[in-house]
């Protein structure tokens, strides 16, 4: 089992740009919560996703911001526009259910310039 | 509200000297709650969970619900505990602390 997988580990993109971070989930896991950590500080919930539905997205900021975790393949995280302050580490973790222990992948390095 | 908070973004301890990193959380329900470790290039992963009332690589954390801390406890600190360490409670939503970089001094 090679666990929570993310793509790319590092990403760059000027401004303007579309930004899409990818997430496989540990096997026979199906929820998805994704993170965000700015230099400094600690992580910040962003959403829940379980296959095919969005359980909570009360972190995510309202615009530019979705995601989504179809019924086939992996989660994706996807920043349109991106500018400079979206430059962080995303992280992705994976359960069997809710509220059990996570398992988080590398993370996603987002660099804007 | 919910909220994980971690005091000390800091920590440094001489090797065989206890440690303590604090976490006090606010939640009006009844939380579940975790420590997380990442080690020097690796992912974050769990180190233990109050439910399970067990001691992972000599670490043990109590719930006290009086006084709303899940303080994460070691006796004798070894250099390889070097780590940041975050503290996170499971409600409607799952919430992290801010994390303690802990630094073990040979």
């Amino acid at each position: 089992n090679a666990g929570v997988m993310q793509n790319p580990r590092h990403l760059v993109r000027r401004r303007g740009q579309e930004a899409r971070l990818r997430c496989s989930p540990m096997k026979g896991h199906s929820h998805v919560y994704w993170y965000r950590q700015l230099p400094e500080e600690g992580l910040k919930f962003m959403v829940y996703l379980q296959k095919e539905n969005i359980i909570d997205e009360s972190g995510m900021p309202k615009e530019r911001f979705s995601a989504e975790f179809p019924k086939e393949g992996p989660s994706i995280l996807r920043i349109q526009q991106v500018v400079r302050g979206d430059s962080a580490a995303y992280f992705c973790a994976s359960s069997p259910g809710f509220n059990q222990p996570q398992h988080f992948g590398d993370g996603t390095r987002l660099s804007i310039l | 509200a919910q909220r994980v908070t971690q005091p000390e973004k800091l920590l440094s301890v001489f090797k065989g000297a206890p440690v303590e990193l604090k976490c006090n959380y606010s939640y009006s329900g009844s939380p579940e709650l975790f420590w997380y470790v990442q080690y020097s290039r690796q992912r974050l992963q769990l180190l233990l969970r109050h439910i399970s009332r067990e001691s992972i690589k000599g670490f043990t954390a109590d719930l006290n619900k009086g006084e709303t801390s899940f303080h994460l406890k070691k006796p004798f600190a070894q250099e390889e505990d070097s780590a940041m360490y975050y503290c996170a409670l499971a409600g409607n939503q799952f919430y992290f602390g801010t994390g303690t970089s802990l630094t073990v001094i040979p």
